[in-house]
């Protein structure tokens, strides 16, 4: 119950598409979830991140899409460029305020040909 | 201001030595989580501190533990190491108030051999 599943393991876009990555949970307690893009010997880096009081946020060219009664949410990145190829984890954590506990999912290695 | 910063940056043990592994957080954070990525396992929780206090720990043997400092800073430290602790550790600090956002070092690679 405590697991974030995502989806696709790998994705391969091309320039200016659309890359759209898929998580789901099960712990109806998760409150927060959160977008990481990660390089190679780079730590995490957040993206953007979403509480389930909303359906969708918008930064720039990412996206994140939130369906509560799925217990599903997406990243979508508009326009996609080579620049964001890397590898995105998406994670879920509850009662953010007692606890910094992240739960990741296990990551989508994009591609992003020019 | 200056993110989280790690140190040694890369450190290569011997089965059954310690290591020891330091976290700088953002000025002000006074929370650090220690997180464990492995291409096995994925990223995987370990432990949290705030105000020096252990506040979580993950599902990992009691080989591992770790401490926090008056200044927020903190140490993680693995005991007889062994072959599966090749990893990459992270750390991540996180402020007091919401949105809690919690920020990532670079991380420092483990090889034990």
């Amino acid at each position: 119950q405590q697991q974030v599943k995502q989806s696709p393991q790998s994705l391969i876009v091309q320039k200016g598409g659309i890359s759209i990555i898929n998580c789901a949970y099960e712990n109806t307690a998760f409150d927060y979830f959160p977008w990481y893009q990660q390089f190679p010997g780079k730590g995490p880096a957040l993206l953007i991140a979403i509480r389930p009081d909303v359906s969708e946020k918008k930064e720039g060219r990412f996206t994140i899409s939130f369906n509560k009664s799925a217990k599903q949410f997406s990243l979508h990145i508009m326009d996609s460029q080579p620049g964001d190829s890397a590898t995105y984890f998406c994670a879920a954590s509850s009662k953010r305020g007692a606890t910094n506990k992240l739960i990741f999912g296990t990551g989508t290695l994009l591609a992003v040909q020019p | 201001k200056a993110g989280v910063t790690q140190t040694p940056r890369y450190l290569i043990k011997t089965r059954g030595q310690q290591v020891t592994l330091s976290c700088s957080p953002i000025s002000g954070h006074r929370s650090v989580s220690w997180y464990q990525q492995t291409p096995g396992q994925g990223l995987q929780f370990l432990f949290e501190y705030f105000s020096e206090t252990q506040r979580n720990k993950g599902n990992f043997p009691g080989r591992f533990s770790g401490r926090q400092f008056s200044n927020s800073r903190s140490e993680m430290n693995v005991s007889t190491l062994e072959l599966g602790d090749s990893a990459l550790y992270l750390c991540a600090s996180r402020g007091d108030l919401p949105p809690y956002e919690q920020y990532f070092g670079p991380g420092t690679r483990l090889t034990v051999t």
